[in-house]
């Protein structure tokens, strides 16, 4: 079973931030907060990751909680091929599940 | 970032035979690589892990004598459907990861099975 809570769907307007939000409070010391996106019919997408610090990379930031039981992903300006679905993983080496995500819609 | 590949894309068979699906890290030797399932408007499913020169891991429910995996070299995994039906239709995905430092794992585009 996922490790993770997401809310089912977001809608952004486009060119404003989108937080999406990730509840995690069974993570242990050793696992992964990983973020992946899917476009219709294709691989996930590797996002960004992190274990407690806050991250940031090209394609959005990653902020986690001091007690690390939530994290969010922000996507500063969305455009509308932003538009999929965003998956939340919990992960230690040999296990990698994927919850049911947040299916992101951005609006022009 | 890393390059995955599977081939083929898409295969449409006949019930009963067997298909093979080949997942390839193109720039970086895979140690772990992982196998999902996803059926319309779901999630992507595990359904083994798989380490180099190991025998694949399955998870529960998933029958390894139907799903076949073999992770012979760095580079490539197979995953054989054998005596395929048509519930076995399914959009399958690969991951694979170098098994250094925190291991991201980077995903196949996947591989649309019909099964008539």
């Amino acid at each position: 079973d996922a490790k993770t809570t997401q809310p089912p769907s977001m809608d952004c307007a486009e060119g404003r931030a989108a937080n999406l939000p990730c509840n995690h409070s069974t993570i242990s010391g050793n696992e992964y907060v990983y973020w992946y996106r899917q476009i219709h019919s294709q691989g996930p997408q590797y996002i960004i990751h992190g274990l407690k610090n806050n991250e940031t990379n090209e394609m959005a930031s990653l902020i986690i909680t001091e007690d690390r039981k939530s994290s969010t992903l922000i996507l500063p300006h969305a455009t509308l091929r932003d538009t999929a679905v965003y998956y939340c993983i919990v992960r230690d080496y040999n296990d990698m599940r994927f919850g049911a995500g947040t299916r992101l819609t951005v609006k022009p | 970032g890393a390059v995955v590949s599977q081939h083929p894309s898409r295969v449409i068979c006949k019930s009963g035979t067997s298909v093979k699906i080949e997942c390839r890290s193109l720039d970086f030797q895979a140690t772990t690589m992982f196998w999902y399932r996803q059926f319309p408007k779901q999630s992507l499913m595990l359904m083994a892990t798989s380490n180099e020169g190991s025998k694949a891991t399955y998870e529960q429910g998933v029958e390894k004598d139907k799903f076949l995996i073999n992770h012979a070299s760095l580079t490539l995994s197979t995953l054989t459907v054998t005596s395929a039906h048509p519930e076995d239709s399914s959009f399958y995905i690969c991951s694979a990861g170098s098994g250094s430092g925190t291991d991201t794992q980077y995903f196949g585009p996947g591989t649309r099975l019909t099964v008539l």
